[in-house]
């Protein structure tokens, strides 16, 4: 079946330090995959994508590049910020007429001045 | 064009009751998917509309669960006879057509939070 994992959180960090949040997935046939953020109290926001291999998805300073080879799809940033605290889902989308999404259990990131 | 909006935020009933969710899509988008989402964990989908058509349902929803979307635009989540199960957050997004949904992923509302006492 069609399954997304994370790394277990919360993943705490100092202001400026190195972020990666991995993302491994399970599907059939060749899909896209995504992260989304979701900050306190708010829905969920789509932060990259990529909907082939080798694809880099980037956006706000991050970035995950989609490894067929591994089934990957790691989350990086080079210098995290306060406001970048909140729960990160990566997700990919089966290639059928549905488009729904199948979500990772979320990692939370703290951040700290 | 305000994004997908749902009404209300937060919803606390008895168990037992009966609730219902609205859901506002973006006005040019045709597609319509509800999802739940419990503490600790990513979102689980639900069901799926193409305008007004219901084309795929999870076995989450159970017979209690009914959706339906009026006319293909905005788009209703019935829980009859409440249980704390029942207890989420319920997520409603929308896209345009499946090629963009798969290619850009799709719009989520803030969503309402239930909770069954």
């Amino acid at each position: 079946g069609n399954s997304v994992t994370q790394m277990e959180g919360p993943v705490t960090l100092s202001e400026e330090a190195f972020l990666t949040i991995n993302c491994t997935y399970t599907a059939t046939g060749y899909p896209s995959l995504f992260w989304y953020v979701q900050y306190p109290g708010e829905g969920l926001q789509l932060l990259l994508k990529a909907t082939k291999a080798d694809d880099k998805g980037s956006n706000k300073g991050f970035e995950a590049t989609y490894r067929k080879e591994t089934t990957s799809f790691h989350l990086e940033k080079g210098s995290v910020q306060v406001s970048d605290s909140a729960v990160y889902f990566c997700a990919l989308s089966v290639p059928s007429n549905t488009g729904k999404l199948i979500f990772g259990q979320g990692t939370t990131l703290q951040v700290k001045p | 064009d305000t994004g997908v909006s749902q009404d209300p935020r937060h919803k606390i009933t008895k168990r037992g009751q009966n609730v219902t969710f609205r859901c506002d899509p973006i006005s040019e988008h045709n597609r319509l998917y509800w999802y739940r989402q419990t503490l600790g964990q990513g979102p689980e989908f639900l069901t799926y509309f193409q305008n007004e058509a219901q084309l795929e349902k999870s076995r989450l929803l159970s017979d209690r669960f009914s959706a339906e979307r009026p006319k293909g635009s905005f788009s209703t989540l019935e829980i009859q006879r409440t249980e704390q199960g029942d207890s989420a957050m319920y997520l409603c997004a929308s896209s345009g057509r499946a090629d963009e949904a798969r290619d850009r992923g799709y719009t989520f509302g803030s969503g309402t939070r239930l909770t069954v006492v």
